[in-house]
């Protein structure tokens, strides 16, 4: 059955860094997502992304925060400077039509120290 | 302010029995709810989804109604068994929000053997 994958599956970094978090969809899904979930807290929404351009995002989803479909495959999340709130686990999620079920990835536990 | 609320203490039942699990929201007029098992350390898992003009919907041993009047949903599993055991999570979806979902803080599922 086709998955979402994410990679790094952990990743440490020093506060003010910037870091790069990748997925890679399902290849026939056209719309994408970030979550994240603090831990023993609620999966938040960050943004949408539909057609080469973010089609929702939260308050969560300020400018230190931007994503990328470089190519076919790959979406990614950019955190520009890491602060230490940030630390969480990071998932990626993509459907293949609106308001229809989403296939979440196996996530990124982000630790900001 | 809006709000969706799933029973955060943890839901211990007999293995072969029911277990129903509640989403109520407040402040909200969902076009689609979505219920997701997660497990430890993993990105959630669709289940089902059920629009707001459906009352329930049904797969295999799992069931979920939609009361929009009450602001309500249930999830229902029959005959459970101990690899249920996961955190449920309830999901809300509004009309042009992008296909943003938005999460209950869920409730874990504890079945006995």
């Amino acid at each position: 059955e086709p998955e979402v994958t994410q990679t790094p599956s952990h990743q440490v970094t020093q506060m003010g860094q910037e870091v790069i978090l990748r997925c890679v969809p399902i290849s026939n899904h056209l719309y994408f997502y970030w979550y994240r979930q603090i831990l023993g807290q609620k999966v938040e929404f960050l943004v949408s992304f539909y057609n080469n351009e973010i089609s929702e995002k939260s308050e969560i989803f300020d400018d230190q925060f931007s994503v990328e479909r470089p190519d076919g495959s790959n979406f990614t999340l950019k955190i520009r400077s890491t602060k230490l709130e940030d630390s969480a686990m990071y998932f990626c999620a993509s459907s293949d039509r609106a308001n229809e079920k989403l296939f979440f990835g196996s996530g990124t536990q982000l630790s900001v120290l | 302010s809006q709000k969706i609320e799933q029973n955060s203490e943890a839901l211990n039942i007999q293995e072969g029995k029911t277990a129903t699990l509640t989403c109520n929201y407040t402040n909200y007029s969902p076009a689609y709810l979505q219920w997701y098992r997660q497990d430890p350390g993993r990105g959630p898992v669709f289940l089902l989804l059920i629009r707001e003009n459906e009352k329930e919907k049904r797969k295999e041993r799992l069931k979920v109604t939609f009361d929009t009047t009450l602001k309500q949903s249930l999830f229902h599993i029959t005959a459970s068994q101990p690899a249920d055991s996961a955190t449920y999570l309830c999901a809300l979806g509004v009309r042009n929000a992008g296909n943003m979902l938005t999460f209950g803080g869920g409730t874990r599922l504890m079945v006995k053997p």
